[in-house]
């Protein structure tokens, strides 16, 4: 069965703290995995894509990383800051039927950063 | 410019009624999407549209049907509202590359 699992289900640090927050999944075949960050009552934005071929991509204070062995992949946020509180969520694009690909969401992880 | 936008903002309305949300993008995109985000905060596809052709249905009451005028608009109509179908949704538009989706700011509908 396809499916992205994510952990931890919430978290809090302090602000200027780093994090890594963990995206499993088992979807196959695979093409692309995203990270996208949704603030409260507003819509998800893409943080970072990463096809196979890509280890690590970076977006700011946001590193992903991607072991498409083990079908894992991390963000980590470094320096934290109040702004970062939010849900994050691990997308996984896969193949099926062909050229007919298709989108499983993470449930979410959702970040507190404390003062 | 906003990029994807939906309207309403906020929708309130009683069980039974028939209700429509409507969805524009200005980026050129020929895919859209709408999601449902329940109380769990997650989110749920329940449609997609290329270039006004549905590709994607997922498992979604038949009470919800899309209508894509052009590839540019993508609106949601539901008819004979439950109390289950409180919730935000969300549209979305993905260019040919797949690369990334951009959501709108969704709509947060409360059945009573």
């Amino acid at each position: 069965k396809n499916q992205v699992e994510q952990s931890p289900q919430s978290l809090i640090i302090l602000e200027g703290k780093n994090c890594t927050l963990q995206c499993n999944y088992t979807v196959s075949p695979f093409s692309n995995l995203r990270w996208y960050k949704q603030d409260t009552g507003r819509g998800p934005v893409s943080l970072t894509i990463m096809t196979f071929s890509e280890n690590t991509k970076s977006n700011g204070r946001y590193t992903a990383t991607l072991d498409a062995d083990t079908k894992q992949s991390s963000l980590h946020i470094t320096a934290s800051q109040l702004s970062d509180s939010a849900s994050y969520i691990c997308v996984v694009r896969f193949f099926y039927g062909g050229a007919t690909n298709k989108l499983i969401f993470g449930t979410g992880t959702l970040l507190a950063v404390q003062p | 410019d906003t990029a994807v936008s939906q309207t309403p903002k906020y929708l309130v309305t009683q069980m039974g009624n028939d209700k429509s949300i409507k969805c524009e993008q200005n980026l050129g995109h020929d895919t859209m999407y709408w999601y449902k985000q329940d109380s769990k905060k997650f989110l749920k596809i329940m449609f997609s549209y290329n270039n006004k052709e549905l590709i994607i249905n997922e498992t979604v009451p038949n009470r919800f049907s899309p209508k894509s005028p052009d590839k540019a608009h993508l609106n949601l109509h539901i008819n004979s509202l439950e109390l289950g179908d409180s919730a935000v949704y969300f549209c979305a538009s993905e260019g040919a590359k797949q690369e990334t989706q951009y959501f709108g700011p969704g709509t947060r509908l409360l059945v009573l």
